[in-house]
């Protein structure tokens, strides 16, 4: 089955850039998904098929992917950025994979 | 703007059958994308269950394969998931969401129900 590691926890000072990576066994390869949860919310999508952004989401998000490793950065990140985020792929032998999931700290 | 909705029971017994169902309103679900559950563990991640197709087509999460079955009705624009001989490792907050195909991302989702498996 195909794995997704990302870092249980990033922490970031306000106005400073995060990034969060997400890693997979050629990885650049596939198509990566990203999700922001906040506490007792359902996920929000905030990237698709790697860089893409929907309507709504600051472009302060931007996502990047190639090789082993995809990464979500959040540039002059806010107090309000502070939240879970999830990055997600289809996979041919296991279909949809999420990621374990990193805590963003806005310290 | 496609809207979801969870229901079903919040408290389910050990070895029994967990049953949801998810209300779709702002799309017709005969027109097409996927149907899917994701449920996450209190204090975990998110774990793909499976998705449906409006024609029926299943995608199962292989570790649950075996447990899960997931229904869709279009006639009354929802669809279900049942999960059979259910433990406490099922305990989670149960989410419906959708995509445009299996491999896309889930742009839309409900709020999510909390089932509790214990007798």
């Amino acid at each position: 089955s195909y794995v997704l590691t990302q870092p249980p926890s990033v922490s970031v000072a306000p106005g400073k850039t995060a990034r969060i990576t997400c890693g997979g066994n050629n990885i650049g390869s596939k198509s990566v998904h990203w999700y922001q949860q906040k506490p007792g919310q359902a996920p929000v999508l905030v990237i698709y098929y790697d860089s893409d952004r929907p309507s709504g989401i600051p472009e302060r998000f931007s996502g990047s992917n190639s090789g082993n490793t995809a990464t979500l950065t959040i540039s002059r990140v806010e107090a309000g950025d502070e939240a879970d985020y999830y990055c997600q792929v289809w996979d041919s032998s296991s279909d949809v994979v999420f990621g374990g999931g990193t805590k963003l700290t806005v310290l | 703007q496609v809207q979801l909705q969870e229901s079903g029971p919040g408290l389910v017994k050990p070895s029994e059958t967990l049953s949801l169902t998810c209300a779709v309103s702002g799309y017709s679900i005969s027109s097409g994308y996927y149907w899917g559950w994701i449920r996450q563990p209190p204090g975990k991640g998110l774990e793909w269950i499976g998705s449906i197709y409006h024609s029926g087509s299943t995608y199962y999460n292989p570790s649950l394969k075996s447990r899960v079955t997931i229904s869709v009705d279009t006639s009354k624009n929802q669809f279900s998931l049942k999960l059979s001989s259910v433990t406490a490792a099922d305990t989670a907050v149960y989410y419906c969401a959708t995509s445009v195909d299996p491999q896309s991302c889930f742009d839309y989702w409900g709020q999510g129900t909390l089932v509790t498996v214990s007798s």
